[in-house]
C-alpha cells in the first residue's frame, strides 16, 4: 500500500501560467480531500470529493481555482493563471468510502512557487 | 461552526522533559480526534487518532487525551527528545458525514538538546 501520493513534490510556476497538482488516493480509498497551508498559516480546507462529484468547494477560491476527481486516475487540483500569493503547500488527504474508524491520511504535499 | 484552538503556539522545552500540548475545540459533535506531526517542509504524519467514544489513546511516550464535553484534548509527551521537535497538530473531524476535519494552527516545539 503505497500511500496517499502526490505528485510533483515541488512545483515552480511563472506570474499567469497554470499549475496542476496531482494526488492518488490510498487503494480502497474514494474521498478525496484538498488542504492549502500559507506560510505560518495553519491548513485550510479547500475541496472534500468523490469519484466524479465535488461533495464540498466551500473552502476553494471563486476565481482560477478548479478540483477533480474523474472515474480513472488522479484527483487534479487546478490553478489558473497563476499569482504570487498563491505559492503555498498543497496537501492532499484520503479516507474510505464508509468511515468505520478511520483518521485521515495524508500526502506529502506539493508546494507551489510562483515567481 | 467549529473552531479549533491550540495553545501555546510555540514551546521550548529541556531535552528529558515532559510535556502537554492543548487543544481546545468549540462543537462537542464529533466523530474523532487526530494528532499529526509535521516536520519542517514535510508532510503531515498522524500520531494518534481519538473516538469520540474514546477517552484516551498511546503510542510509545505519546499519549492524548480527549474530554469531549469540555471540548479539549492534550497531547503528552514523555521523557522529550530533540528528535521530538515538530509542528503538532490537532484536527477534529465533525459528526456530519460530509464534513471535512478541521486543523488548529498548531504548536511548534523545540526540544533543547
Amino acid at each position: 500500500n503505497a500511500g496517499v501520493m502526490q505528485n510533483p513534490r515541488h512545483l515552480v510556476r511563472r506570474r499567469g501560467q497554470e499549475a496542476r497538482l496531482r494526488c492518488s488516493p490510498m487503494k480502497g480509498h474514494s474521498h478525496v480531500y484538498w488542504y492549502r497551508q500559507l506560510p505560518e498559516e495553519g491548513l485550510k480546507f479547500m475541496v472534500y470529493l468523490q469519484k466524479e462529484n465535488i461533495i464540498d468547494e466551500s473552502g476553494m477560491p471563486k476565481e482560477r481555482f478548479s478540483a477533480e476527481f474523474p472515474k480513472e486516475g488522479p484527483s487534479i487540483l487546478r490553478i489558473q493563471q497563476v499569482v504570487r500569493g498563491d505559492s503555498a503547500a498543497y496537501f492532499c488527504a484520503s479516507s474510505p468510502p464508509d468511515r468505520g474508524d478511520y483518521g485521515y491520511t495524508f500526502g506529502s504535499g506539493t508546494r507551489l512557487t510562483v515567481v | 461552526k467549529q473552531e479549533v484552538t491550540q495553545i501555546p503556539a510555540a514551546l521550548s522545552v529541556p531535552e528529558g522533559e515532559n510535556l502537554v500540548l492543548n487543544c481546545s475545540f468549540t462543537d462537542s459533535a464529533i466523530y474523532n480526534l487526530q494528532w499529526f506531526r509535521q516536520d519542517p517542509g514535510k508532510g503531515l504524519t498522524s500520531l494518534l487518532l481519538i473516538q469520540s467514544s474514546q477517552r484516551e489513546q498511546t503510542s510509545g511516550r505519546l499519549n492524548a487525551s480527549l474530554d469531549k464535553s469540555s471540548g479539549r484534548s492534550t497531547l503528552y509527551i514523555a521523557a522529550s527528545q530533540p528528535g521530538d521537535s515538530a509542528t503538532y497538530l490537532c484536527a477534529v473531524r465533525p459528526m456530519n458525514r460530509d464534513d471535512k476535519i478541521i486543523f488548529g494552527k498548531g504548536t511548534r516545539l523545540h526540544i533543547l538538546p
